[in-house]
This record gives structure tokens, sequence and C-alpha cells, in this order.
């Protein structure tokens, strides 16, 4: 079955500029979406076929798949950006939709 | 505004059974997918099980294929899972999440807020 590969954690100053990774197999033929997840929230999509932006999603939010590995880049990152994104796919030799195991994404 | 409202979670004995519901409004319930995704607190998310907007062809995970069945209430606009021969490992916050588009084989753009299953003695 096909994975997908998120580091656990990554910390950022406040207005710095966060990147978190998602690798998988030639991730570059999917179609890779990112949300957001806030504790004791359900998930908020932040990023669709790999770079679109849902209305109301600030345009700090940013995506971009390449390769191996496709990303999350969230520019002048706020307070209110700290939580958990997961990315993911739909993985077509299993007919399953496939999630990462999630990046905390922690703001200094 | 999209609204998916979870209900039917509990505690239930291992093998036991339950019937989780997801009441659907703000969208014309037929031209959508529908999936129920869960998290077991703290840990990551975990796709269950997928039906299209027409409700042919549903997908399951391999770890509930053969003992939970999505279904889809057009006339009541309620999606359903039902969940037989539960074990401990599904126990978890089962989420209702609304495809953006027919297909069950893309990205979800609105989630309900969960419904808590336990499974335990």
């Amino acid at each position: 079955s096909y994975v997908l590969t998120q580091p656990p954690s990554v910390s950022v100053a406040p207005g710095k500029t966060a990147t978190i990774a998602c690798g998988g197999d030639n991730i570059r033929n999917k179609r890779v979406h990112w949300y957001q997840q806030k504790p004791g929230q359900a998930p908020v999509l932040v990023i669709y076929y790999d770079s679109d932006r849902p209305s109301g999603i600030p345009d700090r939010f940013s995506g971009s798949n390449s390769g191996n590995t496709a990303s999350l880049t969230i520019s002048g990152v706020e307070a209110g950006d700290e939580a958990d994104y997961y990315c993911q796919v739909w993985d077509t030799s299993t007919d399953h939709q496939v999630f990462g195991g999630g990046t905390k994404l922690t703001v200094l | 505004e999209v609204q998916l409202l979870a209900s039917g979670g509990g505690l239930v004995q291992p093998g036991g059974s339950l019937r989780l519901s997801c009441a659907a409004s703000g969208f014309t319930f037929g031209s959508f997918a529908l999936s129920w995704v869960r998290q077991v607190p703290g840990r990551g998310l975990e796709w269950v099980s997928a039906i299209s907007g027409s409700g042919v062809g549903p997908l399951y995970a391999d770890s509930v294929k053969g003992r939970f069945t999505i279904s889809r209430d057009s006339s009541t606009n309620t999606l359903y899972l039902q969940m037989n021969s539960l074990r401990a490992q599904d126990t978890a916050l089962y989420f209702c999440a609304k495809g953006g588009t027919s297909s069950p084989r893309y990205y979800f753009d609105n989630w309900g807020q969960g419904t808590l299953v336990t499974v335990s003695s």
C-alpha cells in the first residue's frame, strides 16, 4: 500500500516561513491535499490538488508537489497557525484514501 | 453553510455493534461523496470508508472491510456507518467528511465534529 511520510514536528518563529514535507513514491503523479487540525477540532482543508486554496484560507498557505516530495508552505507564520497538519492522497492501486502521519507545527 | 452532525457513538463491548449517523445540510446531498475518517485521541487520521454521491461502489479500509457497512439516504440527507464485530482497536473519534466532488477519490472539503466510539468490556 502507498505510504506518506511526514516529519513528526516542525518549529518556526513568528513571521518566518514554515515548510512541511510529505514524502511518497513518485508523489508527483498524485494529487495531494493538506489539512490543518487544531486541538479538539475537526480537520480543515487548507490546500487541495497540490496547490489550490479553498475560499477563506489565507494566501500565506501554499503547496507544491515534485518528485517524491509534496510540501505545504506557510509564510509569515502566526501563533494561530500552531496545529497538526496532514497530507492526503488517493492510492489508485488499492482504491483507498491515505493520510500521512501528521506534523505538529510549533510556533516559537 | 455546510453542516455535518455526527451521532451514535458510545460505549460498546467487544463483538458488539453500533450504527453511526451523520446528518448533512447546506449542500446538494446527492452531488457529493461522503466518507468516514477516524482518529484515536492523540494519534493521526485514518480513512475508514467512502461512498460516492450516487451511492454506488462503497469503499472500505482493509481494517474494517467485512465488518463495517457505509450507506446514505437521500430522503433524509443522512450518512450511516453500521459497525459490527467491533474490536478494541476500533476505539476512536469518528468524523464524517464531505468530498469535494461526487467521486470519493479526492479531497474532503468539510468535516463534522466527530462522535466517539469506545469498545471496551
